[in-house]
């Protein structure tokens, strides 16, 4: 089993709909999660993090995060043909400060004119 | 402008020839990693350092060293490559005050022949 996995796609969403993309995680004493976005070619950039169960919304992007069930979760509403990339889940494995992050393989994302 | 620099962009080598990839990062952050990344294998993490002097193994740290002499570079070293090192590297930095939100540099691209 991986550390944390994604369903790999592609996930085609019609522009304007809401893109859902998941992940799980195998340690539950993980602590940081985060979403990139990856565009072909071009090096991730970091659209979310959370820390705490539930909900957090910054524009169109929302994560969720469930420690019981160990997923985490982001939604694109109202997606847009620039939202067509590689979205990839990392966790931070450690407490606090510490140590090493692992990065699931990602999701490609296309949205649809 | 805060940003991760890396060099050189683009290797193309030969087995056993010893090289270094540098990595500069001018936000004073504390952590800095290095990951490679393959296809359908998404992005590993070689080593990271929580700060200077203080470096650890990720999850593929075989025939790879790191130093971390000063806060702002993290050099990565292949003594002896081979072709199995061929990838796409990235070097990546975060502040520990906000957890491991990291901000990734443009990627180098080796070839090992």
């Amino acid at each position: 089993q991986k550390e944390v996995e994604q369903n790999s796609g592609p996930l085609s969403v019609p522009e304007g709909a809401i893109a859902s993309l998941n992940c799980t995680y195998s340690d539950r004493g993980s602590q940081s999660f985060f979403w990139y976005r990856q565009y072909s070619g071009k090096s991730p950039e970091l659209i979310m993090s959370i820390y705490s169960n539930g909900d957090k919304e910054d524009g169109r992007f929302t994560a969720q995060l469930n420690k019981a069930s160990q997923y985490v979760s982001l939604l694109i509403r109202d997606s847009q043909p620039s939202d067509s990339a590689t979205y990839l889940c990392a966790v931070n494995k450690g407490y606090s400060s510490a140590s090493k992050i692992i990065f699931g393989s990602g999701t490609r994302l296309s949205i649809r004119p | 402008e805060a940003q991760v620099t890396q060099n050189p962009r683009y290797l193309i080598t030969v087995t056993g020839k010893k090289l270094t990839v540098t990595c500069s990062q001018n936000m004073n952050h504390e952590y800095m990693s290095w990951y490679r990344q393959d296809p359908g294998l998404g992005l590993r993490q070689i080593y990271y350092s929580m700060n200077v002097e203080v470096t650890d193994k990720g999850d593929v740290p075989e025939g790879y060293k790191v130093s971390r002499k000063e806060k702002r570079n993290f050099p990565l070293i292949l003594e002896s490559p081979s072709p199995n090192q061929t990838s796409l590297y990235f070097c990546a930095s975060s502040s520990t005050n906000r957890g491991h939100e990291q901000f990734f540099g443009p990627g180098t691209r080796l070839t090992v022949l």
